[in-house]
């Protein structure tokens, strides 16, 4: 089975900082990368999918790249509502796999 | 409006059999995927299986196979998660969702606890 390991577990920033969430896979999945937010007591919501695209209605300042293995999720100028667990999921089977998520705090 | 709308939250005791239940509405029901995923409390998103309710097609985490049972019936367009005998370390959240574009359905929360 194809892993996914994602970095860091968590971290702390500041509003206006720039934050960057990794995501690498065992092996190869093309560009079938999705990038999920969840807050507490919440329902994950779809941030970017097709490792880039961003979904319908998410800030311009959440943008995702990466391709093969190693993928990126970047937040530019981080908000007080960005303050979240944020988690990567494959999708190049019919059973997706999350990355064990990344917290971000308030530092 | 596309969606899934879960069954309420459960209180169960360990070795009790529970099924709970994933309306889909607003779409071609048979035609997506819907799976089941797993958050415990404090932890991370687990994908526990999926289903293709155009003919059934399961496929199960394999640290879950045997563990839970996914089904589904397309003349409700539900899709359900069962567990035979539960166990404390079964107290979750479990969201149904559809892959990648969602939707997702509310959560139902299950508490196994003797």
């Amino acid at each position: 089975d194809i892993q996914v390991t994602q970095s860091p577990s968590s971290l702390s920033a500041s509003v206006g900082d720039r934050v960057t969430i990794t995501c690498r896979a065992s092996q190869g999945i093309s560009n079938y990368l999705a990038w999920y937010q969840q807050k507490p007591g919440k329902v994950p919501k779809l941030l970017i999918y097709g490792a880039s695209t961003l979904e319908s209605g998410v800030p311009s300042r959440f943008s995702g790249s990466g391709s093969g293995t190693d993928f990126t999720l970047t937040i530019t100028s981080l908000q007080s509502e960005d303050f979240a667990t944020y988690y990567c999921q494959k999708y190049n089977t019919a059973l997706p796999t999350f990355g064990q998520g990344t917290k971000v705090e308030i530092k | 409006e596309v969606q899934l709308v879960q069954s309420g939250a459960e209180v169960k005791k360990p070795g009790e059999s529970l099924k709970i239940s994933c309306k889909g509405s607003g779409y071609t029901f048979s035609d997506y995927w819907v799976g089941w995923v797993r958050q415990r409390p404090g932890k991370g998103l687990e994908w526990m299986g999926i289903i293709y309710p155009g003919d059934s097609d399961t496929v199960y985490s394999p640290s879950l196979q045997g563990q839970v049972t996914i089904s589904v019936d397309k003349s409700t367009t539900t899709v359900y998660l069962q567990w035979s005998s539960l166990k404390a370390s079964d107290t979750a959240m479990y969201y149904c969702a559809r892959p990648v574009d969602g939707p997702w359905g509310q959560g139902t929360l299950v508490t196994v606890s003797s």
